[in-house]
């Protein structure tokens, strides 16, 4: 049981819009670590989505979102793709355990 | 191009040892802090150890503390993860990450290797 609560799995047809939530507590998000999200397609390394919260690395589309709020984060992904079919986690620190922790994983279905 | 290559995995006996290496290329090696995550089989990433630029800050996750030792050797651009006593749930693929610097709070982790599969099985 992780310390950042994801949903299991969120779904939605192409161009849609989707989020994922990222739930922690006053030891992580809410003690203003920054959350950074991750994708992993099947079989393969996880790649960073966005980092700092609300950052894109390069190469990465704008269709994907990130935002920050009290104890809670959360990734946008509009214009929903078939490729877009992938695990998501959310990543931080957390002072109660004095380490980084990840969030416990979203698959997202592209239906 | 900036790569991270581990290798090192293979099948081990519970209680038995294995040390996995996470060969860096591509970037200034000792310059960053550099991670273990790792994933069992259907299961979620779980973070597992770090050590910052100059090896002079290490953590362990509660999990394998005590069992495992984070190393690194910054004249072969080389990140090491020594295993021992490992059981069962030790089973998984073993990432190494590149922190984001140093050595911070707020690191993430890019790039990541393409992993590296323990298994633990009598």
């Amino acid at each position: 049981q992780s310390v950042l609560t994801q949903p299991p799995s969120v779904s939605g047809a192409p161009g849609q819009r989707v989020t994922i939530s990222c739930t922690g507590s006053s030891s992580n998000i809410g003690a203003r670590y920054d959350v950074h999200w991750y994708h992993q397609l099947p079989g393969r390394a996880p790649k960073l989505l966005i980092y700092g919260n609300n950052n894109r690395p390069s190469g990465v589309p704008d269709r994907f979102s990130g935002s920050k709020s009290g104890t809670s984060a959360s990734l946008a992904i509009t214009g929903l793709q078939p490729e877009d079919e992938a695990d998501y986690y959310c990543q931080s620190y957390d002072d109660s355990l004095s380490g980084w922790v990840f969030g416990e994983g979203t698959k997202l279905t592209v239906l | 191009e900036v790569q991270l290559v581990e290798s090192g995995g293979g099948l081990v006996q519970p209680g038995g040892s294995l040390r996995l290496s996470c060969a860096a290329s591509g970037f200034t090696f000792s310059s960053y802090a550099m991670h273990w995550v790792r994933q069992a089989p259907g299961k979620a990433l779980e973070y597992v150890s770090a050590i910052s630029s100059n090896g002079g800050y290490t953590y362990y996750s509660n999990s394998v503390n005590g069992r495992f030792t984070i190393s690194r050797d910054n004249s072969k651009n080389t990140l090491y993860l020594q295993m021992g006593s490992l059981r069962g749930d030790d089973m998984a693929v073993y990432y190494c990450a590149r922190g984001s610097s140093s050595w911070a709070r707020n690191n993430w982790f890019d790039p990541w290797g393409q992993g590296t599969l323990v298994t633990v099985s009598s």
